[in-house]
C-alpha cells in the first residue's frame, strides 16, 4: 500500500523567497516519487521524478527535490519564487507500472 | 508528437443522465489509466488498461461507471446514471511498456464533469 501526505494545502511566499513544499510518503515497495504541477486551466505536468538514481532530483523551472529514505520525505524546493510559479503542486508515489497515488495538493501563492 | 487528449473538456449534465468521456492516449502507449479528482480531495486512481484488458479496476467507485478500451486504442468512461457526487475532474494518462522498471505516465488535460 502507498500513501502521500502533503503538509499545507495552501502556501504563500513572497516573490524571490524560498519555496518549500513538504511531502512525506509511505510505501511497501521501493517507491518512485513525483511532483506534478497544475497551472490554472491546464492539465497535470510532471515537474520532476525520483526513480532510484540520484537522491537529489532537478526538475523544470528551477525546482528540485531530495529523496530522504530515513525521513520518508520528498520535499520540493526552489531558491527564488517567481510569479509564474503560482499553481497547484501534487506529490505522488508509484510502484512502477502501477497506479500513481497522489497527495491532496498544495496551492502555491506568490505575493509580489 | 501529440499528447494525451480528452474529450470533452467540460460537461454539464443533470442527475440521472448519461455521460461518456473519451481519452486518446499517446500513440503506441499500451497502458492507459483513468483518475478522478473530486473538489477538495486527492486525485484518485480509477482503473488501468493494458491494451484492451483491464489490469486493475480497484478504484472504480460503483457499477454506474463503465470503462472500455476497444482495440487497445482510445478509451471511454461512461457514467450511467450520473449522480451529484460524480462531479469532478476526470484525468486520463498513458504510458509505454518497456523493459524498464518504471515508465512515466503522461496526463491529459482532464474533463471537468458537473452534475446538477
Amino acid at each position: 500500500a502507498q500513501s502521500v501526505t502533503q503538509l499545507g494545502s495552501h502556501v504563500s511566499v513572497s516573490e524571490g523567497a524560498l519555496v518549500l513544499l513538504r511531502c512525506n510518503y509511505s510505501s511497501s515497495v521501493p517507491p518512485y516519487l513525483f511532483w506534478y504541477v497544475q497551472y490554472p486551466n491546464q492539465g497535470l505536468q510532471l515537474l520532476l521524478k525520483y526513480t532510484s538514481a540520484a537522491t537529489l532530483v532537478k526538475g523544470i523551472n528551477g525546482f528540485e527535490a531530495e529523496f530522504k529514505k530515513s525521513e520518508t520525505s520528498f520535499h520540493l524546493t526552489k531558491p527564488s519564487a517567481h510569479m509564474s510559479d503560482a499553481a497547484e503542486y501534487f506529490c505522488a508515489v508509484s510502484g512502477g507500472y502501477q497506479k500513481v497515488t497522489f497527495g491532496i495538493g498544495t496551492k502555491l501563492q506568490v505575493i509580489p | 508528437e501529440a499528447g494525451v487528449t480528452q474529450f470533452p473538456s467540460h460537461s454539464v449534465i443533470e442527475k440521472g443522465q448519461t455521460v461518456t468521456l473519451r481519452c486518446d492516449p499517446i500513440s503506441g502507449h499500451d497502458n492507459l489509466y483513468w483518475y478522478r479528482r473530486v473538489m477538495g480531495k486527492e486525485i484518485k486512481f480509477l482503473l488501468h488498461f493494458v491494451k484492451e484488458s483491464k489490469q486493475d479496476e480497484s478504484g472504480m467507485p460503483n457499477n454506474r461507471f463503465l470503462a472500455e478500451r476497444t482495440g487497445g486504442t482510445y478509451s471511454t468512461l461512461k457514467v450511467q446514471p450520473a449522480e451529484l457526487e460524480d462531479s469532478g475532474v476526470y484525468f486520463c494518462a498513458s504510458s509505454q511498456t518497456s523493459g524498464a522498471s518504471y515508465n512515466e505516465q503522461f496526463f491529459g488535460p482532464g474533463t471537468r464533469l458537473t452534475v446538477l
